[in-house]
């Protein structure tokens, strides 16, 4: 059984902090990771994602990913108050067969003016 | 461009009833996904079409559900003889090939009385 392993939080980060967001897989096959936000009511919206060790980055955004430990994490640096969500990270597996996602339950992330 | 749609987006039912769901995925992609996310829960995946393949059902919760994809694009999910434990927020996605980005649909919530 895959399993995707978030904190969920709350997690709660003063405005302008660097929120840290973590997430664990037993995959050990999966090849992408993707992190997504979402909103109170919303649907999901892709924030990231990645498919090699190391960093990716994108704005405020970096995404880490080490295949050895089996974690991939979201850093989002100057937090501001609309940051404040559920944020979802995601895995897929090997090859065109396992097209589907398999979803941690979301940390919550909440940014204090 | 358009992104996913899904109709309708709020579904009232009696225990018992037949329900219809439907997608239409971003013109172009060729994978298209349903998922469940119930109250207070992560995404759970329910079935994946990729092209002209079978579809990988592995993720229906019972023979209930079932769903079909008409010349490769609409999708409709249905469930029959709902149950209350089918309420939730049912969400499809599209992505241009399997294993790339997936977009979301705004979701249909549903509420079985």
């Amino acid at each position: 059984q895959k399993e995707v392993e978030q904190n969920s939080g709350p997690l709660s980060v003063p405005e302008g902090a660097i929120a840290s967001l973590n997430c664990t897989y037993s995959d050990r096959g999966s090849q992408s990771f993707f992190w997504y936000r979402q909103y109170s009511g919303k649907s999901p919206e892709l924030i990231m994602f990645i498919y090699s060790n190391g960093d990716k980055e994108d704005g405020r955004f970096t995404a880490q990913l080490n295949k050895a430990s089996q974690y991939v994490s979201l850093l989002i640096r100057d937090s501001q108050p609309s940051d404040s969500a559920t944020y979802l990270c995601a895995v897929n597996g090997l090859g065109g067969s396992q097209g589907n996602l398999i979803f941690g339950k979301g940390t919550k992330l909440s940014v204090k003016p | 461009g358009a992104g996913v749609s899904q109709s309708p987006s709020n579904k009232v039912t009696e225990k018992g009833k037949d329900v219809e769901l439907r997608c239409d995925p971003i013109s172009g992609h060729t994978a298209l996904y349903w998922y469940r996310q119930s109250l207070g829960q992560g995404l759970e995946f329910l079935i994946y079409f990729q092209g002209n393949s079978a579809p990988d059902k592995s993720g229906l919760p019972s023979d209930r559900f079932s769903a079909e994809r008409t010349g490769g694009s609409v999708s409709t999910l249905t469930i029959q003889r709902t149950q209350q434990e089918d309420s939730a927020v049912y969400l499809c996605a599209s992505s241009r090939t399997a294993q790339e980005t997936q977009y979301f649909g705004p979701g249909t919530r549903l509420l079985v009385l």
